[in-house]
């Protein structure tokens, strides 16, 4: 089947350590979004790429870096953790061919992401 | 800001009967309109989306958008235990993003 992966699924750190969240996809997909979602909030995106050469800020990528090796793979960095980045963190692909406003984007499992 | 605003809940509804989610936006712009259902520590998963004022359905599922009045709902019909999730609203502006919803949390009773 067609999937999105993330890998690792769980991850303990601690605050100052650089970390790599790895997302692939097998569905073809030119786009692919990271989000993170915290308890009480919607899903916030902190970069998006719509080819391989193609990236753009969302939201809240302050402290966030991504780089999009192909177009199945797309990793977002954490630099220097902090506690407050603590969340689940969810990579979503689209097509971008159903057109703009239909668009669909589908996610991956999550990673779970703690900074101590 | 743009913003999209739902009611936390939790909502429960009895077994069988029908439940009513409520999504308002601020962005008069918007263009579609997405549902989306997350089980507990899991990842989203598409419902149906809705583009067009009025209604769309989709087996149990039946999206009402009214643009007018900025806001979007999705009935369940029949509603099974099942269906106990949290239900994300997230709205396109227009520019290939979407703004999402804190999500409604919806308990079905046996």
């Amino acid at each position: 089947d067609a999937d999105v992966t993330q890998t690792p699924r769980n991850r303990i750190t601690k605050t100052g350590k650089r970390i790599m969240l790895e997302c692939s996809q097998t569905k073809g997909h030119d786009r692919m979004y990271w989000y993170r979602q915290d308890p009480g909030l919607g899903l916030r995106l902190i970069y998006y790429s719509f080819d391989v050469k193609d990236i753009n800020k969302g939201e809240i990528s302050d402290g966030y870096s991504v780089s999009r090796q192909a177009q199945a793979k797309f990793s977002l960095s954490l630099e220097s953790a902090i506690p407050n980045q603590t969340a689940l963190y969810f990579c979503a692909t689209s097509s971008g061919t159903s057109g703009g406003y239909t668009d669909t984007q589908y996610f991956g499992p999550g990673t779970r992401l703690t900074v101590l | 800001q743009k913003e999209v605003e739902q009611n936390s809940g939790p909502l429960s509804v009895p077994e069988g009967a029908i439940a009513s989610l409520n999504c308002t936006y601020s962005d008069r712009g918007s263009q579609s309109f997405f549902w989306y259902r997350q089980y507990s520590g899991k990842s989203p998963e598409l419902i149906m989306f809705i583009y067009s004022n009025g209604d769309k359905e989709d087996g149990r599922f039946t999206a009402q958008l009214n643009k007018a009045s900025q806001y979007v709902s999705l009935l369940i019909r029949d509603s099974q235990p099942s269906d106990s999730a949290t239900y994300l609203c997230a709205v396109n502006t227009g520019n290939y993003q979407l703004i999402w919803g804190a999500g409604t949390k919806l308990i079905i009773k046996p």
